[in-house]
Protein backbone atom coordinates (compact mmCIF):
# COMPACT_ATOMS: atom_id res chain seq x y z
CA UNK A 1 0.00 0.00 0.00
CA UNK A 2 1.50 3.81 -1.24
CA UNK A 3 1.59 5.54 2.16
CA UNK A 4 2.88 8.94 -0.50
CA UNK A 5 0.48 9.51 -3.60
CA UNK A 6 0.85 11.56 -6.45
CA UNK A 7 -2.32 11.10 -8.28
CA UNK A 8 -1.02 13.12 -11.15
CA UNK A 9 1.02 12.38 -13.53
CA UNK A 10 1.52 15.26 -15.32
CA UNK A 11 0.74 18.74 -15.29
CA UNK A 12 1.12 21.29 -18.43
CA UNK A 13 1.30 24.94 -17.56
CA UNK A 14 2.10 27.77 -19.20
CA UNK A 15 4.71 30.24 -18.71
CA UNK A 16 4.30 33.03 -16.05
CA UNK A 17 1.36 31.15 -14.63
CA UNK A 18 1.30 28.92 -11.05
CA UNK A 19 2.19 25.03 -10.98
CA UNK A 20 0.29 23.33 -8.29
CA UNK A 21 1.68 19.80 -7.99
CA UNK A 22 -0.37 17.49 -5.30
CA UNK A 23 0.71 14.69 -2.89
CA UNK A 24 -1.61 12.85 -0.34
CA UNK A 25 0.04 10.71 2.51
CA UNK A 26 -1.45 8.07 4.99
CA UNK A 27 0.88 8.02 8.05
CA UNK A 28 0.53 10.27 10.41
CA UNK A 29 4.16 10.22 12.04
CA UNK A 30 6.05 11.45 9.40
CA UNK A 31 7.65 14.43 10.68
CA UNK A 32 8.92 16.16 7.64
CA UNK A 33 7.59 16.33 4.04
CA UNK A 34 10.29 16.93 1.12
CA UNK A 35 9.91 17.81 -2.35
CA UNK A 36 12.42 16.27 -5.28
CA UNK A 37 12.86 17.97 -8.87
CA UNK A 38 14.75 15.12 -11.14
CA UNK A 39 15.51 16.47 -14.65
CA UNK A 40 16.43 13.64 -17.25
CA UNK A 41 19.57 11.60 -16.92
CA UNK A 42 20.39 12.77 -13.42
CA UNK A 43 19.31 12.11 -9.93
CA UNK A 44 16.60 13.81 -7.70
CA UNK A 45 17.39 16.97 -6.50
CA UNK A 46 16.63 18.44 -2.92
CA UNK A 47 13.62 21.33 -3.67
CA UNK A 48 12.05 22.36 -0.46
CA UNK A 49 10.76 21.08 2.99
CA UNK A 50 8.12 21.30 5.60
CA UNK A 51 7.95 20.39 8.77
CA UNK A 52 4.71 18.50 10.33
CA UNK A 53 4.25 21.14 12.79
CA UNK A 54 3.79 23.84 9.97
CA UNK A 55 1.43 24.78 7.38
CA UNK A 56 3.50 26.62 4.98
CA UNK A 57 7.50 27.02 3.89
CA UNK A 58 8.44 29.74 0.88
CA UNK A 59 11.74 29.94 -0.88
CA UNK A 60 11.37 32.10 -3.52
CA UNK A 61 9.44 30.97 -6.27
CA UNK A 62 8.23 27.68 -4.41
CA UNK A 63 5.75 27.40 -1.76
CA UNK A 64 4.91 24.09 -0.06
CA UNK A 65 1.94 24.20 1.77
CA UNK A 66 0.69 20.79 4.53
CA UNK A 67 -2.82 20.40 5.46
CA UNK A 68 -2.29 17.44 8.14
CA UNK A 69 -6.36 17.05 8.82
CA UNK A 70 -6.29 16.29 5.09
CA UNK A 71 -2.95 14.12 4.86
CA UNK A 72 -2.50 16.29 2.31
CA UNK A 73 0.56 18.67 1.05
CA UNK A 74 1.11 20.83 -2.10
CA UNK A 75 3.85 22.53 -3.75
CA UNK A 76 3.07 26.08 -5.40
CA UNK A 77 5.69 26.99 -8.16
CA UNK A 78 5.18 30.84 -8.99
CA UNK A 79 5.84 32.19 -11.55
CA UNK A 80 6.24 29.17 -13.83
CA UNK A 81 8.98 28.68 -15.92
CA UNK A 82 10.32 26.64 -18.70
CA UNK A 83 13.50 25.56 -16.89
CA UNK A 84 10.90 23.95 -14.23
CA UNK A 85 9.63 21.23 -16.53
CA UNK A 86 11.36 18.26 -14.99
CA UNK A 87 9.58 15.39 -12.53
CA UNK A 88 8.86 16.25 -9.16
CA UNK A 89 9.02 13.54 -6.14
CA UNK A 90 7.42 14.16 -3.45
CA UNK A 91 8.90 12.33 0.08
CA UNK A 92 7.94 11.71 2.94
CA UNK A 93 10.22 11.28 6.26
CA UNK A 94 10.25 9.29 8.80
CA UNK A 95 13.35 8.07 11.31
CA UNK A 96 15.87 8.15 8.64
CA UNK A 97 13.62 6.68 5.86
CA UNK A 98 12.50 8.64 2.64
CA UNK A 99 9.33 7.40 1.26
CA UNK A 100 8.71 8.64 -1.91
CA UNK A 101 5.71 9.07 -4.40
CA UNK A 102 5.63 8.27 -8.14
CA UNK A 103 6.05 11.76 -9.33
CA UNK A 104 4.29 14.08 -11.06
CA UNK A 105 6.16 15.35 -14.51
CA UNK A 106 5.52 18.88 -15.31
CA UNK A 107 5.60 20.29 -18.44
CA UNK A 108 5.83 24.38 -18.62
CA UNK A 109 5.60 26.20 -22.20
CA UNK A 110 6.33 28.92 -23.37
CA UNK B 1 26.43 18.87 -0.98
CA UNK B 2 28.06 15.51 -1.31
CA UNK B 3 29.31 14.97 -4.88
CA UNK B 4 28.03 11.36 -6.07
CA UNK B 5 29.64 9.62 -8.61
CA UNK B 6 27.94 6.27 -10.09
CA UNK B 7 28.89 3.82 -12.45
CA UNK B 8 27.82 2.63 -15.27
CA UNK B 9 25.26 5.33 -16.18
CA UNK B 10 23.62 2.72 -18.10
CA UNK B 11 23.51 -1.02 -19.15
CA UNK B 12 21.89 -3.63 -21.62
CA UNK B 13 22.20 -6.84 -19.66
CA UNK B 14 21.50 -10.33 -20.32
CA UNK B 15 18.98 -12.57 -18.34
CA UNK B 16 20.88 -14.55 -15.73
CA UNK B 17 23.41 -12.39 -15.39
CA UNK B 18 24.92 -10.40 -12.64
CA UNK B 19 25.94 -6.35 -12.68
CA UNK B 20 27.74 -4.41 -10.06
CA UNK B 21 27.28 -0.57 -9.77
CA UNK B 22 29.68 1.67 -8.10
CA UNK B 23 29.02 4.78 -5.74
CA UNK B 24 32.00 6.55 -5.15
CA UNK B 25 31.41 10.19 -2.93
CA UNK B 26 33.25 12.99 -2.33
CA UNK B 27 33.59 13.38 1.60
CA UNK B 28 33.17 10.28 4.06
CA UNK B 29 29.75 9.38 4.80
CA UNK B 30 28.55 6.79 7.58
CA UNK B 31 25.39 6.07 5.65
CA UNK B 32 24.62 5.57 2.11
CA UNK B 33 21.87 4.20 0.72
CA UNK B 34 20.90 2.55 -2.28
CA UNK B 35 17.12 2.92 -3.73
CA UNK B 36 15.95 1.25 -7.38
CA UNK B 37 13.14 3.30 -9.27
CA UNK B 38 11.01 0.81 -11.70
CA UNK B 39 9.47 1.55 -14.96
CA UNK B 40 6.52 4.62 -13.81
CA UNK B 41 7.17 3.58 -9.79
CA UNK B 42 8.59 5.64 -7.09
CA UNK B 43 11.79 5.29 -5.37
CA UNK B 44 11.96 3.00 -3.35
CA UNK B 45 14.87 2.10 -0.74
CA UNK B 46 16.71 -1.18 -1.29
CA UNK B 47 18.92 -0.98 1.56
CA UNK B 48 21.21 0.98 3.61
CA UNK B 49 24.96 0.27 3.77
CA UNK B 50 27.35 1.21 7.04
CA UNK B 51 30.91 0.96 6.52
CA UNK B 52 31.86 -2.08 8.43
CA UNK B 53 28.99 -3.69 9.02
CA UNK B 54 26.52 -5.62 7.07
CA UNK B 55 23.90 -3.98 5.08
CA UNK B 56 20.43 -3.53 6.09
CA UNK B 57 17.92 -4.41 3.55
CA UNK B 58 14.15 -3.25 3.54
CA UNK B 59 11.46 -5.59 3.30
CA UNK B 60 11.08 -7.28 -0.17
CA UNK B 61 14.56 -7.49 -1.16
CA UNK B 62 17.08 -9.95 0.11
CA UNK B 63 20.97 -10.05 0.15
CA UNK B 64 21.26 -12.86 -2.06
CA UNK B 65 19.16 -11.00 -4.92
CA UNK B 66 21.10 -7.47 -3.81
CA UNK B 67 24.85 -7.60 -2.30
CA UNK B 68 25.99 -4.63 -1.16
CA UNK B 69 29.85 -3.90 0.07
CA UNK B 70 30.86 -1.03 1.90
CA UNK B 71 34.44 -1.30 2.04
CA UNK B 72 35.48 2.47 3.43
CA UNK B 73 33.58 5.64 4.31
CA UNK B 74 33.27 7.14 0.67
CA UNK B 75 32.76 4.14 -1.68
CA UNK B 76 30.15 1.22 -2.08
CA UNK B 77 29.04 -1.21 -4.33
CA UNK B 78 25.33 -2.58 -5.21
CA UNK B 79 25.14 -6.14 -7.24
CA UNK B 80 21.85 -6.85 -9.27
CA UNK B 81 22.36 -10.55 -9.32
CA UNK B 82 20.81 -13.29 -11.37
CA UNK B 83 18.74 -10.46 -13.44
CA UNK B 84 15.70 -10.89 -14.86
CA UNK B 85 13.24 -8.01 -17.00
CA UNK B 86 11.86 -7.10 -14.03
CA UNK B 87 15.06 -5.77 -12.48
CA UNK B 88 14.86 -3.62 -15.39
CA UNK B 89 15.40 -0.06 -13.52
CA UNK B 90 17.34 2.98 -12.52
CA UNK B 91 19.52 2.22 -9.79
CA UNK B 92 20.39 5.32 -7.20
CA UNK B 93 22.98 5.52 -4.48
CA UNK B 94 21.90 8.65 -1.80
CA UNK B 95 24.21 9.56 1.17
CA UNK B 96 22.35 12.20 3.80
CA UNK B 97 23.09 15.51 2.66
CA UNK B 98 24.84 16.98 6.34
CA UNK B 99 24.90 20.62 4.60
CA UNK B 100 21.09 20.84 5.03
CA UNK B 101 19.70 23.30 7.34
CA UNK B 102 16.35 22.16 6.49
CA UNK B 103 16.25 19.85 9.61
CA UNK B 104 14.58 17.41 7.43
CA UNK B 105 16.44 14.18 6.41
CA UNK B 106 17.43 15.53 3.16
CA UNK B 107 19.33 13.33 0.83
CA UNK B 108 22.03 13.80 -2.50
CA UNK B 109 21.48 11.52 -5.17
CA UNK B 110 23.91 10.11 -7.52
CA UNK B 111 22.77 9.99 -11.12
CA UNK B 112 21.55 6.50 -11.39
CA UNK B 113 22.86 3.52 -13.48
CA UNK B 114 20.07 2.78 -15.33
CA UNK B 115 20.18 -0.99 -16.54
CA UNK B 116 18.18 -2.91 -19.38
CA UNK B 117 17.99 -6.29 -18.71
CA UNK B 118 16.94 -8.59 -21.91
Amino acid sequence: DQQVKQNSPSLSVQEGRISILNCDYTNSMFDYFLWYKKYPAEGPTFLISISSIKDKNEDGRFTVFLNKSAKHLSLHIVPSQPGDSAVYFCAASYATALIFGKGTTLSVSS
Amino acid sequence: SAVISQKPSRDICQRGTSLTIQCQVDSQVTMMFWYRQQPGQSLTLIATANQGSEATYESGFVIDKFPISRPNLTFSTLTVSNMSPEDSSIYLCSVEDSYSNSGANVLTFGAGSRLTVL
